[in-house]
């Protein structure tokens, strides 16, 4: 049984430039979150995603986005990046969005220069 | 004042020791309270899942809440230097967001 992948696993941007994170939930789950762990810092909630809308988003700026596919894996996509957004965005997925019950992946350790 | 605190640590401990890991909260609307365990350059997993007060056990794993305290705990008996990671409290009101601590970090040493 295939737990959540995500790829890329480490990537290096400069600022102003754009990224996309893709993420495959477990199998089984229809529910895809994203977080952002800064170094040294718990988990972030950026938003959920579920039947292809995103049904809440965290104290983040319009530069995240994100898409969920029919399938649903799900897309990540920052814009204008700044330094600050170094971080390991990990994806979640769950059956249900409401309990807190989360499988995460491993991560996209993202560092921006 | 902040909705999770939990002490960064780190916790050392001798392998074998019983380990207490604590976080408080102040959002009464809290309802599920995990704990999850990050190893190094991993993403978490959880480790236990509770519901209201209480309870709850696992193996060499407890977890207790106090809700009119605000205050839930994780511990550790008989602790292995394979228990060395991060270990991050959860909470969530039973809305699509899930609200972590910043982690404590334990080294169980051999």
């Amino acid at each position: 049984d295939a737990g959540v992948t995500q790829s890329p696993t480490h990537l290096i941007k400069t600022r102003g430039q754009q990224v996309t994170l893709r993420c495959s939930p477990k199998s089984g789950h229809d529910t895809v979150s994203w977080y952002q762990q800064a170094l040294g810092q718990g988990p972030q909630f950026i938003f959920q995603y579920y039947e292809e809308e995103e049904r809440q988003r965290g104290n983040f700026p319009d530069r995240f986005s994100g898409h969920q596919f029919p399938n649903y894996s799900s897309e990540l996509n920052v814009n204008a990046l700044l330094l600050g957004d170094s971080a390991l965005y990990l994806c979640a997925s769950s059956d249900r969005g409401d309990t807190g019950e989360l499988f995460f992946g491993e991560g996209s350790r993202l560092t921006v220069l | 004042q902040k909705e999770v605190e939990q002490d960064p640590g780190p916790l050392s401990v001798p392998e074998g020791a019983i380990v207490s890991l604590n976080c408080t909260y102040s959002n009464s609307a809290f309802q599920y309270f995990m704990w999850y365990r990050q190893y190094s350059r991993k993403g978490p997993e959880l480790l236990m899942y509770t519901y209201s007060s209480g309870n709850k056990e696992d193996g060499r794993f407890t977890a207790q809440v106090d809700k009119s305290s605000k205050y839930i705990s994780l511990f550790i008996r008989d602790s292995q230097p394979s228990d060395s990671a991060t270990y991050l409290c959860a909470f969530s009101t039973g809305g699509f967001k899930t609200i972590f601590g910043a982690g404590t970090r334990l080294f169980v040493k051999a």
